[in-house]
């Protein structure tokens, strides 16, 4: 059984918007992971949030960790039409060594 | 090479066959992972080596899968008795070192396999 459910399923937006996409996941983890896959072929890692942080910069993209509600989400800012894609959190465990993914958000950034 | 490699890209076989398909990980990554995505569908965990070690095969859907990592390089992931719902993208995943240790994982670009 996979490990994260994401919100929502899919996501449309106009280019300039925000988008927001939620992962909850259920045991512990030691790290959270956003990826992208374009064309449902490779992934391409996005950012990496440790257990003990609570938000996470990188260029547009802004990630927030809560380790309470076991939940993460992901703001893409000023979107582009070149975001659209699906986005996948995975978790990351010392326990396993697994690499757990959620059933993605796919979202289309309409120019 | 500079990536995760696997090959072939696309396979097609006929049900029944056997199937093998292959992974080149990153020079020096000792995890490595193999996941199933069937169309619009999530990542499926299949198997993870770390050096030629398989820990958790908990993830192969029957005994018709399985795996090997040879000299902590190399991996092949095998299907005997293809059936159709055996059709799917596989992809293969390298790390410096286990996702425990908040390294990240690169992606090769799949095999797509079609059993007809």
């Amino acid at each position: 059984s996979q490990q994260g459910e994401e919100d929502p399923q899919a996501l449309s937006i106009q280019e300039g918007e925000n988008a927001t996409m939620n992962c909850s996941y259920k045991t512990s983890i030691n790290n959270l992971q956003w990826y992208r896959q374009n064309s449902g072929r490779g992934l391409v890692h996005l950012i990496l949030i440790r257990s003990n942080e609570r938000e996470k910069h990188s260029g547009r993209l802004r990630v927030t960790l809560d380790t309470s509600k076991k939940s993460s989400s992901l703001l893409i800012t000023a979107s582009r039409a070149a975001d659209t894609a699906s986005y996948f959190c995975a978790t990351g465990s010392s326990n396993t060594g697994k690499l757990i993914f959620g059933q993605g958000t796919t979202l289309q950034v309409k120019p | 090479g500079a990536g995760v490699s696997q090959s072939p890209s696309n396979k097609v076989t006929e049900k029944g066959k056997d199937v093998e398909l292959r992974c080149d990980p990153i020079s020096g990554h000792t995890a490595l992972y193999w996941y199933r995505q069937s169309l619009g569908q999530g990542l499926e965990f299949l198997i993870y080596f770390q050096g030629n070690s398989a820990p958790d095969k908990s993830g192969l859907p029957s005994d018709r899968f399985s795996a090997e990592r040879t000299g902590g390089s190399v991996s092949t992931l095998t299907i005997q008795r293809t059936q159709q719902e055996d059709s799917a993208v596989y992809l293969c995943a390298s790390s410096l070192a286990r996702t425990g240790t908040n390294t990240e994982a690169f992606f090769g670009q799949g095999t797509r396999l079609t059993v007809v």
